[in-house]
C-alpha cells in the first residue's frame, strides 16, 4: 500500500519562510505533487517533482529526495493569502492506469 | 482554462435514498476522479476512470459506484445513502499528468 505523512498544522509570520515536509511510502514511485486549497475552495496544483532536487516557481519551491522518500514545499516571503491547506500527493501505478494519492494535508496559518 | 463542473454545491438527502453526483469537464481529458474530503483525513480516492466505460476502484469504493458513458461526464452514485457518507465530494480530471483540475465540490449531507 501507500502512505504519506505531513504535519497537520504549521504557523508562520508574514514575510517569513516556511517549509512543509512530506514523507511517503509507495510500492512504486513516479513523482511527488503539491496542491493548495483555501477554505471553501477547490485544490489547485502547485508543483511536481519526478527527479531529485529543487524546483522553483516564484515564491514557492518544491524539493524531492527519492532515496529518502521525502520531499518538502518551501514558501518564501509569506503573505496572508498563503493561509491555506497544502497537500502532498504521489502517483501510484495501477494495472490499467495510475491514480493520485493525497496526504492528509497541512494547514498553514500566516499571522501578521 | 479547464473547467470541471459539479452539478450541485450543496445536497441534502435522506438515509436510503439513491444519490447521483454529476461531474462534467470541458477539456477532453482522459482521466476523471472522484474523491471525498473529510476533516483530518485529506482527500481519499473513491473511484477513477481512465477512458469511457472504464473504471477502477480507489481506496474507499464501498457503498459507491460510478458511470462514464461519455468522455466529458463522470457520475458518482450512492446506491443507498448512509449517514457516514456525509462529506465533501470532489471531482477532478487530468490528461495523463500529475496536474489534476478539481471542481468546486459538492457538500453532501445525509440525514
Amino acid at each position: 500500500g501507500q502512505s504519506l505523512e505531513q504535519p497537520s498544522e504549521v504557523t508562520a509570520v508574514e514575510g517569513a519562510i516556511v517549509q512543509i515536509n512530506c514523507t511517503y511510502q509507495t510500492s512504486g514511485f513516479y513523482g511527488l505533487s503539491w496542491y493548495q486549497q483555501h477554505d471553501g475552495g477547490a485544490p489547485t496544483f502547485l508543483s511536481y517533482n519526478a527527479l531529485d532536487g529543487l524546483e522553483e516557481t516564484g515564491r514557492f519551491s518544491s524539493f524531492l529526495s527519492r532515496s529518502d522518500s521525502y520531499g518538502y514545499l518551501l514558501l518564501q516571503e509569506l503573505q496572508m493569502k498563503d493561509s491555506a491547506s497544502y497537500f502532498c500527493a504521489v502517483r501510484d501505478r495501477t494495472d490499467s492506469s495510475y491514480k493520485l494519492i493525497f496526504g492528509s494535508g497541512t494547514r498553514l496559518l500566516v499571522r501578521p | 482554462d479547464v473547467k470541471v463542473t459539479q452539478s450541485s454545491r450543496y445536497l441534502v438527502k435522506r438515509t436510503g435514498e439513491k444519490v447521483f453526483l454529476e461531474c462534467v469537464q470541458d477539456m477532453d481529458h482522459e482521466n476523471m476522479f472522484w474523491y471525498r474530503q473529510d476533516p483530518g483525513l485529506g482527500l481519499r480516492l473513491i473511484y477513477f476512470s481512465y477512458d469511457v466505460k472504464m473504471k477502477e476502484k480507489g481506496d474507499i469504493p464501498e457503498g459507491y459506484s460510478v458511470s462514464r458513458e461519455k468522455k466529458e461526464r463522470f457520475s458518482l452514485i450512492l446506491e443507498s445513502a448512509s449517514t457516514n457518507q456525509t462529506s465533501m465530494y470532489l471531482c477532478a480530471s487530468s490528461f495523463a499528468s500529475e496536474k489534476l483540475f478539481f471542481g468546486s465540490g459538492t457538500q453532501l449531507s445525509v440525514l
